[in-house]
């Protein structure tokens, strides 16, 4: 199995602030990474597929970059509404996910 | 507009199968390319892909569950069924179903459907 691990685990910032979330992969994935959002009590939003393209409707500062086994998900200017858990997931071999970044307000 | 919506027990004891249904509309599972999963987060934990089923009824599993369940689909009701069997306290999670048009993200998702295990 392909294994994920983000850093950080959590993460403060304030509004306004430009937030980096990465995800690993324990082998090469190319770019078959997704990141998702999701807030307490709510199924994972889908934010970003192919490691960098944007699903509609998803704010342009969200956007995400890398290849093989580093990826990164980058909010430009953090939202009040972005404070959230974000999760990334591999579909390179089979469908796994990483164990979450928790984004709390500072 | 597309949704999906899980349905089944709240409460299973241990030992007992679970089964999940899914109904979804503004798609078909007839459709070339078109998939559904089932996952689950156990309560503060991290998500965990579970089953996939395709247009072409064919069905794939979580290595480290996959004698526990099974998948599987009627095309005519708009519904994907999940049974696990063997339930175990550790199974005590939000359980989801998910569009997933060509195997690759799960770009729709149910509201999900709390399943605890408890004697």
């Amino acid at each position: 199995d392909i294994q994920m691990t983000q850093s950080p685990s959590t993460l403060s910032a304030s509004v306004g602030d430009r937030v980096t979330i990465t995800c690993r992969a324990s082998q090469s994935i190319s770019s078959w990474l997704a990141w998702y959002q999701q807030k307490p009590g709510k199924a994972p939003k889908l934010l970003i597929y192919d490691a960098s393209s944007l699903e509609s409707g998803v704010p342009s500062r969200f956007s995400g970059s890398g290849s093989g086994t580093e990826f990164t998900l980058t909010i430009s200017s953090l939202q009040p509404d972005d404070f959230a858990t974000y999760y990334c997931q591999q579909y390179n071999s089979e469908w796994t996910f990483g164990q979450g970044t928790k984004v709390e307000i500072k | 507009q597309v949704t999906l919506r899980e349905s089944g027990p709240a409460l299973v004891k241990p030992t007992q199968t679970l089964t999940l249904t899914c109904t979804f509309s503004g798609f078909s599972l007839s459709t070339s390319g078109m998939c559904v999963s089932w996952l689950r987060q156990p309560p503060g934990k991290a998500l965990e892909w579970l089953a996939l089923i395709d247009w072409d009824d064919d069905k794939y599993y979580s290595t480290s569950l996959k004698t526990r369940l099974t998948i599987s689909k009627d095309t005519s009701k708009n519904q994907v069924v999940l049974t696990m069997t063997n339930m175990d306290p550790v199974d005590t999670a939000t359980y989801y179903c998910a569009r997933m048009p060509y195997s690759r993200t799960f770009d729709i998702w149910g509201q999900g459907t709390m399943v605890t295990v408890s004697s």
